[in-house]
């Protein structure tokens, strides 16, 4: 069974830092990209990130740019997401997803909720 | 940027109707077109991929078809756990969600 299982959400205060992380099971991790996608409570999705397979390429949403980092530990099969100068607007549930092909999102973790105010 | 619109934001049918959502892109997508269904509290599920093709054990009520910039997904009979809120998705140039549909009974 496909398992993706988030952590490392919490209270931050706006400007700090915070590093997410899934771990994924149940599937072959170094054969798939990978994606973060965050949802305001009450509101829509909205893709923030993906990685492919071996982690050599990334792309990253206009409003995260220069500020999260996605990467990947294919022996640890664990995708991480790395995120810098937040805002209250970063205020969100982020979960990550497997592309089963061409950013087609087939299975989802439970999602880890990141809260910034001070 | 691909803008994603969906139709109706909301909605309200009974037990065995026939449900329709309309989802637009800004451009021309061909098919590249996803659908999923959140249920409260719950994370995403993959309904619907290329536009019209069924995610493997999801139930032959739900259906999805359309090209280019509009697209249509459909409920034959809607069932009471079928209260969500549908998404759609384009993938022809990264990934951008509609905003999404509320079905309620």
């Amino acid at each position: 069974e496909v398992q993706l299982v988030e952590s490392g959400g919490g209270l931050v205060q706006p400007g700090g830092s915070l590093r997410l992380s899934c771990a994924a099971s149940g599937f072959s991790f170094r054969s798939y990209w990978m994606h973060w996608v965050r949802q305001v409570p009450g509101k829509g999705l909205v893709w923030v990130s993906r990685i492919n397979s071996d982690g050599s390429g990334t792309t990253y949403a206009d409003s995260v740019k220069g500020r999260f980092t996605i990467s990947r530990d294919n022996a640890k099969n664990t995708l991480y997401l790395q995120m810098h100068s937040l805002t209250a607007e970063d205020t969100a549930v982020y979960y990550c997803a497997r592309d089963l092909v061409a950013s087609t999102l087939a299975q989802w973790g439970q999602g880890t909720l990141v809260s910034v105010s001070s | 940027d691909i803008q994603m619109t969906q139709s109706p934001s909301s909605l309200s049918a009974s037990v065995g109707d026939r449900v329709t959502i309309t989802c637009q892109a800004s451009h021309d997508i061909t098919k590249y077109l996803n659908w999923y269904q959140q249920k409260p509290g719950k994370a995403p599920k993959l309904l619907i991929y290329d536009a019209s093709n069924l995610e493997t054990g999801v139930p032959s009520r739900f259906s999805g078809s359309g090209s280019g910039t509009n697209f249509t997904f459909t409920i034959s009979s809607l069932q009471p756990e079928d209260i969500a809120t549908y998404y759609c998705q384009q993938y022809d140039n990264l990934l951008t969600f509609g905003p999404g549909t509320k079905v309620d009974i």
